[in-house]
């Protein structure tokens, strides 16, 4: 099993540029999540998806859109991206029906906005 | 709005002396987890606690969780240099999907 899969690694945006990162998983998981780290910062919740054909705002949603695809697969979405959106964004996913919650992370993305 | 705090956030410890990372949040949650992240890396559960008086341990670490305080604690025994790395809690609210709130985290540097 792969797990949580995250594609690109890294990527260097401009200003106003778009971009599509994509997550996938293959435990099945019902529930997946798309978070942001900041620099001396803990995870901030960005969009979940609490199962296939739902998604719903976090805690920072401005400036991103999300799309879950299918079960395995839940894309995060910059329309315009700005210098703010400079993270590290990770995907995440956990089966929250009759399991303990425990939430599974990708590998990371590291994003640059110049 | 819910609050998620870790002390310390910064933690300088000697191989083999012992230490507790404390999490304190402000909400009302049975469910918390213990994460740790290496430098550039992705986080990797350590534990999982789903009950007031709940304590699990592995090798090193202890983790408690007592619901009626709103505390979790992080235990660490006879440090060594391999558990250098940041140690996030994370508080579940229950809103279909079991969203997580994390804190700031605590940076763990161990000594030889």
């Amino acid at each position: 099993n792969a797990g949580v899969t995250q594609t690109p690694k890294f990527q260097v945006l401009k200003t106003g540029q778009s971009m599509t990162l994509q997550c996938a998983q293959d435990m099945n998981h019902n529930s997946m999540y798309w978070y942001r780290q900041d620099p001396g910062m803990g995870l901030r919740l960005i969009y979940y998806s609490a199962s296939e054909g739902t998604t719903d705002k976090g805690e920072v949603p401005n400036g991103y859109n999300v799309s879950r695809l299918n079960k395995r697969e839940f894309s995060l979405r910059l329309e315009s991206a700005a210098p703010s959106q400079t993270s590290v964004y990770f995907c995440a996913s956990s089966q929250t029906s009759g399991g303990v919650g425990e939430q599974f992370f990708g590998p990371g993305t590291r994003l640059t906005v110049l | 709005e819910l609050k998620v705090e870790q002390n310390p956030l910064f933690l300088s410890m000697q191989e083999g002396k012992n230490y507790t990372i404390y999490c304190n949040y402000s909400t009302t949650s049975d469910r918390l987890y213990w994460y740790r992240q290496d430098p550039g890396k992705s986080l990797e559960s350590l534990f999982v606690l789903l009950s007031n008086g709940a304590v699990k341990q592995e090798g090193r670490l202890m983790a408690s969780l007592d619901t009626k305080a709103r505390l979790s604690t992080l235990h660490i025994t006879a440090a060594v240099h391999d558990l250098s790395a940041t140690y996030f809690c994370a508080v579940a609210v229950q809103t279909g999907a079991n969203n997580l709130f994390f804190g700031t985290g605590t940076r763990l540097t161990v000594i030889p």
